[in-house]
């Protein structure tokens, strides 16, 4: 089943405690993003990437970075995490860059 | 990026048509039109996109405006399973960057 895959799909964590957020697609797509929700803020994107080894920021992308060793995965990486980086966050992709994305079910993040 | 106008929401019966509107006046001449729904706790999901002529597949259907300044998501029978945000989102392609907006909540009564 073509699929995007997130983990963890649910994580507490203190301040200052370095995390990261897994992402996996089995569609062998060349794009992938990280956006985070927000109430009152609809979806905001925070990294893509075109292609392996290519990455690029998006609307918010402070405080977080991310990596494109590989085609399927594209971990994102909170280094220190602060309370204002509650949220859900969403992983997608898509065969070309921004059309027809596929986006994974989603982290709940929360940072005390 | 061109920005997109919609309801806040909107009500349907189901089975019966639903006509989702969005403005979009400033859209340039490169954009396309994207259309993403998404239900209750659940992920995005992309439902049609188009350039200028209009779009139909097994989800919906998407009536562009002449002008290009305005579009109309058709779900053509309503479901219970429809009730979820509609977002309409205009994308170039070469930016690569997915905005979206606030969405129009769409219930479906029963």
């Amino acid at each position: 089943e073509a699929q995007v895959t997130q983990n963890p799909r649910y994580l507490i964590t203190v301040t200052g405690k370095k995390l990261t957020v897994t992402c996996s697609q089995n569609m062998n797509h060349e794009y992938m993003s990280w956006y985070r929700q927000d109430p009152g803020l609809g979806l905001r994107q925070i990294y893509y990437s075109m292609n392996v080894e290519v990455t690029d920021k998006g609307d918010v992308p402070e405080g977080y970075k991310v990596s494109r060793k590989e085609k399927r995965n594209f971990p994102l990486i909170l280094e220190s995490p602060s309370p204002n980086q509650t949220s859900l966050y969403f992983c997608a992709s898509s065969l070309l860059g921004g059309l027809e994305q596929y986006f994974g079910p989603g982290t709940r993040l929360t940072v005390t | 990026d061109a920005k997109t106008t919609q309801p806040n929401s909107m009500e349907s019966n189901e089975e019966e048509p639903v006509h989702l509107p969005c403005n979009h006046s400033t859209i340039s001449g490169t954009d396309y039109i994207h259309w993403y729904r998404q239900l209750p706790s659940q992920g995005p999901e992309y439902v049609i996109h188009g350039l200028t002529s209009n779009v139909n597949n097994r989800m919906a259907s998407l009536a562009i405006a002449e002008d290009r300044k305005s579009s109309t998501l058709i779900l053509h029978r309503a479901t219970l399973r429809d009730a979820a945000v509609y977002y309409c989102i205009l994308h170039n392609n070469a930016g690569n960057m997915l905005t979206f907006g606030g969405g129009t909540r769409l219930m479906v009564k029963p």
